[in-house]
């Protein structure tokens, strides 16, 4: 079983077209985390949602807007997409916000914006 | 938040030991020192964590200095599929939604394992 999933793996668009990627978890876990990797291969958070409730909000743009339905997902839509947006989207999980936890990793979505 | 410095790039045989160095020379008492890995075209994958005492789980080992201001993350006998990207990253308490609740990645260590 997938602990943590993520769909579409590849997403391939045109600049200023909305695009969403969608994620869940089956580990019974209460916070989720969105994070960016560039073309650089730099890992950096996005958002971190606990109990659907917005808990870290990096300098991201407005474009981008997480959306948590329950615990088990978290969604990320982006409007207007930009070149700088292609990279690479991983989106985590952990049981609590403790800097002590472990935190699990989907496999990515690639985004592609031409 | 506190650094970590580590090696850009390491090499080693297979099935013989790796042992990765991370320098924090700035971790505060309450820092956890934790250890993440990336193997190619997939995401980070949690490998160990400790805070004062040495630790070992089925992947790894992780050895901390005396004055914790250095680790040594210990695999000990690599493979292949050892062969990845490691990342040393200190966490510790901080207000809700602060910067130590997030995982922090550098650029880490990208380690080759030769057949």
């Amino acid at each position: 079983d997938t602990a943590v999933s993520q769909t579409p793996k590849y997403l391939v668009t045109q600049m200023g077209n909305d695009k969403s990627i969608k994620c869940e978890q089956n580990l019974g876990h209460d916070t989720m985390y969105w994070y960016k990797q560039d073309s650089k291969k730099f890992l950096k958070i996005m958002f971190s949602y606990n109990n659907k409730e917005l808990i870290i909000n990096e300098t991201v743009p407005n474009r981008f807007s997480p959306k948590s339905p329950d615990k088990a997902h978290l969604n990320l839509h982006i409007n207007s997409l930009e070149l700088g947006d292609s990279a690479v989207y991983f989106c985590a999980s952990s049981q609590g916000q403790g800097y002590y936890n472990e935190q699990f990793f989907g496999p990515g979505t690639r985004l592609t914006v031409l | 938040d506190a650094k970590t410095t580590q090696p850009n790039s390491m090499e080693s045989n297979e099935e013989e030991p790796v042992h990765l160095p991370c320098n924090h020379s700035t971790i505060s008492g309450t820092d956890y020192i934790h250890w993440y890995r990336q193997l190619p075209s997939q995401g980070p994958e949690y490998v160990i964590h400790g805070l004062t005492s040495n630790v070992n789980n089925r992947m790894a080992s992780l050895a901390i200095a005396e004055d914790r201001k250095s680790s040594t993350l210990i695999l000990h006998r690599a493979t292949l599929r050892d062969a990845a990207v490691y990342y040393c990253i200190l966490r510790g308490p901080g207000i809700r939604g602060g910067s130590n609740y997030k995982l922090t990645f550098g650029k880490g260590t990208l380690l080759t394992v030769n057949p």
